[in-house]
């Protein structure tokens, strides 16, 4: 069963890039079985879909946060990450690293979720 | 951008309830429709795809139905395990986007 974890810093000052890693067991980030991705959620907003990656290196984000926002593989780590640059208090929040399977040929569902990690924007 | 928006935000109710949630989305989204389970503290669990297909190791009270603009959750014969906040969430155009969350309360 697959298992993915959230790392990295639980604050961030404003304006600087925010950094999170999620590593992956139990499955491969080379797979061309799933995409992987990003989610973040707030009380105010909640659940919001960041982005995602297919194992070609193809990825498609969120239009509202697309030019801050970068996700990418390291298939020799099995990790994926996220760097989402120029933030602000905004941007505060749980970030969720997912998995959804490819069923339909395009993302759907997302079948697994990490714990979840808090990344505080603050200065 | 579609908007999803589920009914009631929230409900207090008993066990062996059947339970009704629904999510209305602003147009159109044939079946790309999921629901989620999550528990305080936790990460969202997946309940139902495609509106209405079943998930592996999902309680057989948990059922979804629609197709189109409206959709409905339904918990038959409610558990106490079954206290958590519930979404549904749209993949049929960008950018995904999910319904506000409905919070169930066990009396």
């Amino acid at each position: 069963q697959v298992q993915l974890q959230e790392s990295g810093p639980g604050l961030v000052k404003p304006s600087q890039t925010l950094s999170l890693t999620c590593t992956v067991s139990g499955g491969s980030v080379s797979s061309g079985s799933n995409y992987w991705g990003w989610i973040r959620q707030t009380p105010g907003k909640g659940l919001e879909w960041i982005g995602n990656i297919y194992h070609t290196g193809i990825t498609t984000y969120n239009l509202s946060l697309k030019s801050r926002v970068t996700i990418s593989l390291d298939t020799t780590e099995n990790q994926f990450s996220l760097k989402l640059n120029s933030v602000t208090a905004a941007d505060t929040a749980v970030y969720y690293c997912t998995r959804a399977p490819v069923e339909m040929s395009t993302i759907d569902y997302f079948d697994s979720w990490g714990q979840g990690t808090l990344v505080t924007v603050s200065s | 951008e579609i908007v999803l928006t589920q009914s009631p935000d929230f409900q207090s109710v008993t066990p062996k309830e059947k339970v009704t949630i629904t999510c209305r989305a602003s147009q159109s989204i044939d079946s790309s429709l999921h629901w989620y389970q999550q528990k305080p503290d936790q990460s969202p669990n997946l309940l139902i795809k495609y509106a209405s297909q079943s998930i592996s190791g999902v309680p057989s009270r948990f059922s979804g139905s629609g197709s189109g603009t409206d959709f409905t959750l339904t918990i038959n014969s409610l558990e106490a395990e079954d206290a958590a906040t519930y979404f549904c969430h749209q993949s049929s155009s960008l950018p995904y986007t999910f319904g506000q969350g409905t919070k169930l309360e066990i009396k």
